[in-house]
């Protein structure tokens, strides 16, 4: 199993781009977030889906859309990429309430 | 407000001194902590969780309700505990589904 995988590792956009990142999981899991992670704050809750079709926001959600059309998979969108946005995005889930969630291993993303 | 305070960016130790990473958090009702491990270049894991009451790579958390904190302590420290250590909450938050809440992570140095 792969457990969680995110694509892409590394990108770079101009300030106003748009892009998706992509998180994938091959665990069966119901619930999946999508975490932002900044030295000095830890890591932060974009937005999390509980299931197929669901999704809601985080703690920091401004910027950001969600789309959970397959169990599997959860994407993260930036319609309109600012500087503020330059992180370490980390995708993340788990079967249920209250059980570990299982990181992927990281998005670097860089907006210029 | 739910929040996880971990006071110390970075603690410097030498290898084979005591180790304890301090945790405080503030939530009203019975939270579900948690300690997740970043070695370099790798993902965010799972170290241990308070509701098991196991030790993991000779680290051992107690839950202190009255102090409110999680501590996380290893009596002899080794080079290969290196890495970044973040406490994390998870309850029924505001909307009612599990979240994870994170602190701002410390990062533990330890010296041959």
């Amino acid at each position: 199993n792969a457990g969680v995988t995110q694509t892409p590792k590394f990108r770079v956009l101009k300030t106003g781009q748009s892009m998706t990142l992509l998180c994938a999981q091959d665990m069966n899991h119901e619930y999946m977030y999508w975490y932002r992670q900044d030295p000095g704050m830890g890591l932060r809750l974009i937005h999390y889906s509980v299931g197929e079709g669901t999704t809601a926001k985080g703690e920091v959600p401004d910027g950001y859309n969600v789309s959970r059309l397959k169990k599997q998979n959860f994407l993260l969108g930036l319609e309109s990429a600012a500087p503020s946005q330059t992180s370490v995005y980390f995708c993340a889930s788990s079967p249920g309430l209250y059980n570990e969630q299982f990181f992927g291993p990281g998005t670097r993303l860089t907006v210029l | 407000a739910q929040r996880v305070t971990q006071p110390e960016k970075l603690l410097s130790v030498f290898k084979g001194a005591p180790v304890e990473l301090k945790c405080n958090y503030s939530y009203s009702g019975s939270p579900e902590l948690f300690w997740y491990v970043q070695y370099s270049r790798q993902r965010l894991q799972l170290l241990l969780r308070h509701i098991s009451r196991e030790s993991i790579k000779g680290f051992t958390a107690d839950l202190n309700k009255g102090e409110t904190s999680f501590h996380l302590k290893k009596p002899f420290a080794q080079e290969e505990d290196s890495a970044m250590y973040y406490c994390a909450l998870s309850g029924f938050l505001s909307g009612g589904y599990n979240k994870l809440i994170f602190g701002a992570g410390t990062r533990l140095a330890v010296h041959p």
